[in-house]
């Protein structure tokens, strides 16, 4: 099966601090990344996709990258908030499975 | 706009006991729906996919079951549980927009926790 990982596990930062992380995904057969942030008590919600490599995508504080040749995305949070923790989750789709295949995600907790 | 609901929010239920798990849509005509799981720990795993009516595509599970009998209703059943499908069901939606394959977005419901005892 795809593997897809996500590090790190769980990260605590401050309120203020700028973080990323990482999804690495086999390269082949590669269609699109999706990155969701899924808060406690609520539904995942899709934040970016992704297909081009090189591809940047940006929504108010954060950011992310893709490299297809080398399977792997970055997520990128500026000046993180206290309503930026969350489980951050990656997926990408790959043709060879034809669904989103889900990383174990990465949660972030920020701190006042 | 769209909504997507499930039923029930939490449930407790004995080893061999039977399942019925619902999600519906709102707002939206011949969606593809879908039902994760997720187990502690791990990320969440795609159990069943629809593209339409009695359309049911199983990916993993042995002793569960899905059905589709109306266009923006989707079911997650078992005759008897295990301690192993303890874990957290979501369901989501998504539509073909004609848009780059694989791009679809999907929206998920609010989810329900299963524990088997």
């Amino acid at each position: 099966i795809l593997n897809v990982e996500q590090s790190p596990q769980s990260l605590h930062v401050q309120e203020g601090d700028s973080t990323n992380f990482t999804c690495s995904f086999p390269s082949s057969n590669f269609y699109a990344l999706h990155w969701y942030r899924w808060e406690t008590a609520k539904s995942p919600e899709a934040l970016f996709v992704m297909t081009l490599n090189g591809d940047e995508k940006k929504k108010g504080r954060i950011s992310a990258t893709l490299n297809t040749k080398e399977g792997y995305s970055y997520l990128y949070i500026k000046g993180s908030q206290p309503e930026d923790s969350a489980t951050y989750l990656c997926a990408p789709f790959s043709g060879g499975y034809n669904k989103l295949i889900f990383g174990a995600g990465t949660r972030l907790a920020v701190h006042p | 706009s769209q909504t997507i609901h499930q039923w029930p929010a939490t449930l407790v239920q004995p080893v061999g006991s039977p399942l019925s798990l619902e999600c519906t849509v709102e707002g939206t005509s011949n969606p593809n729906l879908y039902w994760y799981r997720q187990a502690a720990g791990r990320g969440l795993q795609l159990l069943f996919y629809s593209v339409g009516i009695g359309q049911i595509s199983s990916e993993v599970p042995q002793n569960l079951s899905a059905s589709r009998p109306q266009d923006r209703q989707f079911i997650l059943s078992s005759k008897k549980l295990l301690l192993s499908d303890s874990g957290f069901y979501l369901c989501a939606w998504s539509v073909n927009s004609g848009t780059t394959f694989g791009t679809e977005t999907q929206y998920f419901g609010p989810g329900t926790r299963l524990l088997v005892l």
